[in-house]
């Protein structure tokens, strides 16, 4: 079946660093691919989103790229924030109708 | 506007109870899942409702877990003989379209399920 993988946490940085979490995916088709953000003590967030191969989903800094050669979608920042640390979910739309997420990727920015 | 809704946030139960936790989406959104968030652990889906479209259940754990979702709008999830590993946040979320995956979902804060 459908399923998406992300790399484990936590991930610790120091503020200005870059910041890669890698993702990849399996599905049949071709899905949309998100990533959502859990700030502390807030709900599940959409970050940003692609929807076919090629296109680049960018917000607040961050940016991915749908890989479909592949099977990638790796989130990217060029310099973080201590306002950044967050739980970092990767997530992908299946020919099934829902929308299935990683195990999530704990960010902790140092400042 | 109002976001998505989730009662009651925290919920403390014994072994063997029935528990319901309710969902009131954003009003509108024809697309609603629930999803469960153990200790640790990534979101792991149970079940989607698409307007009157029967729904996809093929996440539910066991047959004690159950939901519905009345006139397209509230939905309601029932775990029946909680277990201890039961507890988790249980999270809803609506989106305006479900299919193409083109709207975003919008979360709820969750329900806390505690069993002792």
């Amino acid at each position: 079946g459908d399923s998406v993988t992300q790399m484990e946490g936590p991930v610790t940085l120091s503020e200005e660093a870059f910041l890669t979490i890698n993702c990849t995916y399996t599905a049949t088709g071709y899905p949309s691919l998100f990533w959502y953000v859990q700030y502390p003590g807030e709900g599940l967030q959409l970050l940003l989103k692609a929807t076919k191969a090629d296109d680049k989903g960018s917000n607040k800094g961050f940016e991915a790229t749908y890989r479909k050669e592949t099977t990638s979608f790796h989130l990217e920042k060029g310099s973080v924030q201590v306002s950044d640390s967050a739980v970092y979910f990767c997530a992908l739309y299946s020919s099934a109708s829902k929308i299935i997420f990683g195990s999530g990727t704990r960010l902790s920015i140092r400042p | 506007g109002a976001g998505v809704s989730q009662s009651p946030s925290n919920k403390v139960t014994e072994k063997g109870k029935d528990v319901e936790l309710r969902c009131d989406p954003i009003s509108g959104h024809t697309a609603l899942y629930w999803y469960r968030q153990s200790l640790g652990q990534g979101l792991e889906f149970l079940i989607y409702f698409q307007g009157n479209s029967a729904p996809d259940k093929s996440g539910l754990p066991s047959d004690r877990f159950s939901a519905e979702r009345t006139g397209g709008s509230v939905s309601t999830l029932t775990i029946q003989r909680t277990q201890q590993e039961d507890s988790a946040v249980y999270l809803c979320a609506s989106s305006l379209l479900g299919q193409g995956g083109f709207s975003p979902l919008h979360f709820g804060n969750g329900t806390r399920l505690t069993v002792t």
